[in-house]
């Protein structure tokens, strides 16, 4: 199993607060990525990161920002939750190496609620 | 933009039944189109992948083939079993770049004994 781990696992949170995501590595994967799952929808983008300090947009950022200071770790903040944002956070790593379509690989999931 | 339709879940068959879920994308290029699979309570698996038209992907009795003419990756499987229950994605990606992964809505399947 690639070495990927998500903090916490679950989490409820209130309207309004704070909340940052955790996933941490130990493959040195240059490419991170944070998707959530919502029913009916799969899993969608929210941002990636492509080195340390490089990070761009996906497809449902609003709301959230990502930080990663090393290669290690990839951070999603939401930095006031609100409902909409209830749903269920995948970290994804994946390391090109020059290579093309080699697989990503994906961490156990962090469930929030946010009341 | 890129994007992938799958058949709607549930689905529910029964041990040893003949098992398709269809996919269809659309995409600009060649991309690359891949199935997941999710176990409960847990992240996604890399099932089976096809990198370029007519390839067949297959893995654990599944396959799948890019068929570029329809714009479409069906998952099959002859003899489903109670452990393929699970949700079931497709997902097309660039080549190149960072590759990110574009997910259909997911096929819940469900396998009875």
């Amino acid at each position: 199993d690639a070495g990927i781990t998500q903090s916490p696992r679950h989490k409820v949170t209130e309207t309004g607060t704070p909340v940052t995501l955790r996933c941490h590595q130990t493959e040195n994967h240059r490419y991170m990525y944070w998707y959530r799952q919502d029913p009916g929808h799969g899993l969608r983008l929210i941002h990636y990161s492509y080195g340390v300090k490089d990070t761009d947009k996906g497809e449902v950022s609003d709301g959230y920002s990502v930080s990663r200071s090393k290669t290690e770790d990839f951070l999603l903040t939401l930095e006031s939750a609100t409902s909409s944002q209830t749903s269920v956070y995948f970290c994804a790593i994946h390391d090109r190496g020059g290579k093309e379509n080699t697989e990503a690989f994906f961490g156990q999931g962090t469930r929030l609620t946010v009341v | 933009g890129n994007s992938v339709t799958q058949m709607e879940g549930p689905v529910t068959l029964s041990e040893e039944a003949f098992l398709t879920i269809n996919c269809t994308y659309t995409a600009t290029g060649y991309p690359s189109l891949f199935w997941y699979v999710q176990y409960p309570g847990e992240g996604l698996q890399l099932l089976l992948k096809a990198t370029k038209a007519d390839d067949k992907g297959s893995n654990k009795g599944f396959e799948a083939t890019y068929r570029k003419e329809t714009t479409s990756f069906h998952l099959e499987k002859g003899s489903v079993q109670v452990s393929d229950s699970a949700v079931y994605f497709c997902a097309l990606s660039e080549t190149r770049g960072a590759q990110k992964l574009v997910f259909g809505q997911g096929t819940r399947l469900t396998i009875n004994p």
